[in-house]
């Protein structure tokens, strides 16, 4: 089967920095992918880790351990805007991507 | 200049009924899937097409039946809907299998 675990709720302050930590444990493994879905909405694209390291845009960064099986998605700078759900998905080649459960943001005045 | 488009957004049906969903891309992707989001919010992926071909069929009731007349449109067909399939349905297309996927807006399905 396939595992993908992130927490189920954060909370943090706006302007202050929250970390959502994803581990996996998958049959193949190309990448793992970071995906904001507001409520009602549609998940949309954020980063997509290949390699080993930290890949940063802007005010989210990526890093990915590929040994470890471990991603964490780091959020700088909080926003209102940026209380969401943060789904963690490994793609597992030929065209499979396996979503984890997704992490719910909410920032606080 | 919708990128994935979904109708209808809601739909609400008795049990038993068969109902479709539409889904087109206008981003002349090659890869269209459809997605099952439960009231859990875990995302799973039901059906892939790569140019009009199924690639991905997952463990999904056969009363569950995908249709691609073009690689531009991918529709879903159910069969005698059932108080489980409610859900929202998601449609998203990506060039090739390891790129970003874009999703359409959903389409969330009421069977009473």
């Amino acid at each position: 089967g396939q595992n993908i675990d992130q927490p189920t709720e954060m909370t943090a302050t706006e302007g202050a920095i929250v970390q959502i930590n994803c581990t996996y444990q998958t049959s193949g493994f190309n990448g793992l992918f970071w995906y904001q879905q507001h409520a009602g909405e549609a998940p949309t694209f954020l980063s997509y880790n290949v390699l080993d390291g930290l890949e940063e845009k802007g005010r989210f960064s990526s890093f990915l351990s590929r040994s470890k099986g471990y991603s964490y998605l780091l959020l700088k700078e909080l926003q209102m805007k940026d209380s969401a759900s943060y789904l963690c998905a490994v793609d597992r080649n030929d065209y499979k991507l396996s979503f984890g459960a997704g992490t719910t943001v909410t920032v606080r005045a | 200049d919708t990128a994935v488009s979904q109708t209808p957004k809601y739909l609400v049906t008795q049990m038993g009924n068969d109902k479709s969903i539409k889904c087109e891309q206008n981003l002349g992707h090659d890869t269209m899937y459809w997605y099952k989001q439960d009231s859990k919010k875990f995302l799973k992926i039901m059906f892939s097409y790569n140019n009009k071909e199924l690639i991905i069929n997952e463990t999904v009731p056969n009363r569950f039946s995908p249709k691609s007349p073009d690689k531009a449109h991918l529709n879903l067909h159910i069969n005698s809907l059932e108080l489980g399939d409610s859900a929202v349905y998601f449609c998203a297309s990506s060039q090739g299998g390891v790129e970003e996927q874009y999703f359409g807006p959903g389409t969330r399905l009421t069977v009473t």
